[in-house]
């Protein structure tokens, strides 16, 4: 059953960069039918979604957040990165890796539990 | 790109159906048959529920259902369940240049 893992730091200081890396077990990455996806939620607020990668490494972001992140992808590790430069207390927020079927249903069909970053000096 | 337009809260009595809408534009809702429905609880991460508008993922209970008029999609739960209350977001596809854009959430209350 495949599963999605988030890590990386629960605090960063403003200005600085947000990174966090998703780890897919139970299936590969490398899959030709999924994206891979990262979505946020602040506290108490909605779901944004963040950007998109292939494991060709071919990627897409959110337009209002395309200046400051970038979303890599290692098939080796079968993981894939998000990174989010100059970070405010607005990024504050649970960020999501998800599953994209690209190629059914194409919905976020599988998610990650979530890990909450918080954004303070 | 704005958040597709979601009613902040709909509530129900037990064994009752509701529907909630997600409105959004002729560049999202309206040109592409690509909504998906997500059920959120408190704490943990968004469940797939519907997707392409109106269909059910395995495992998903027959009482949820979703459809599509024009630029607004609706999800229905019927024979409302005390488990059924939870958050719900819709999501559509929105083109080459926005892509994916979710919607401002509904609290769904059992009474």
């Amino acid at each position: 059953q495949l599963q999605l893992q988030e890590s990386g730091p629960g605090l960063v200081k403003p200005s600085e960069t947000l990174s966090l890396t998703c780890t897919v077990s139970g299936g590969s990455i490398s899959s030709s039918s999924y994206y891979w996806g990262w979505i946020r939620q602040p506290p108490g607020k909605g779901l944004e979604w963040i950007g998109s990668i292939y494991y060709s490494g071919s990627t897409y972001y959110n337009p209002s957040l395309k200046s400051r992140v970038t979303i890599s992808v290692d098939t080796s590790k079968n993981q894939f990165s998000l990174k989010l430069s100059s970070v405010t207390a607005a990024d504050t927020a649970v960020y999501y890796c998800a599953r994209l079927d690209y190629g059914d249903s194409d919905a976020f069909d599988i998610w990650g539990q979530g890990t909450m970053v918080t954004v303070s000096s | 790109q704005s958040a597709l337009t979601q009613p902040a809260s709909v509530s129900g009595s037990p064994g009752q159906s509701i529907t909630i809408s997600c409105t959004g534009t002729s560049s999202d809702v309206g040109s592409y048959n690509l909504v998906s429905w997500y059920q959120q609880h408190p704490g943990k991460a968004p469940k797939l529920m519907i997707y392409e508008g109106s269909k059910r993922p395995s495992g998903v209970s027959n009482r949820f259902s979703g459809s599509k008029s024009g630029n607004t999609a609706s999800l229905t739960i019927s024979g409302l369940q005390a488990e059924d209350e939870a958050d719900y977001y819709c999501c559509s596809y929105a083109g080459s240049s926005t892509f994916y854009v979710f919607g401002t959430g509904t609290k769904v209350t059992v009474l």
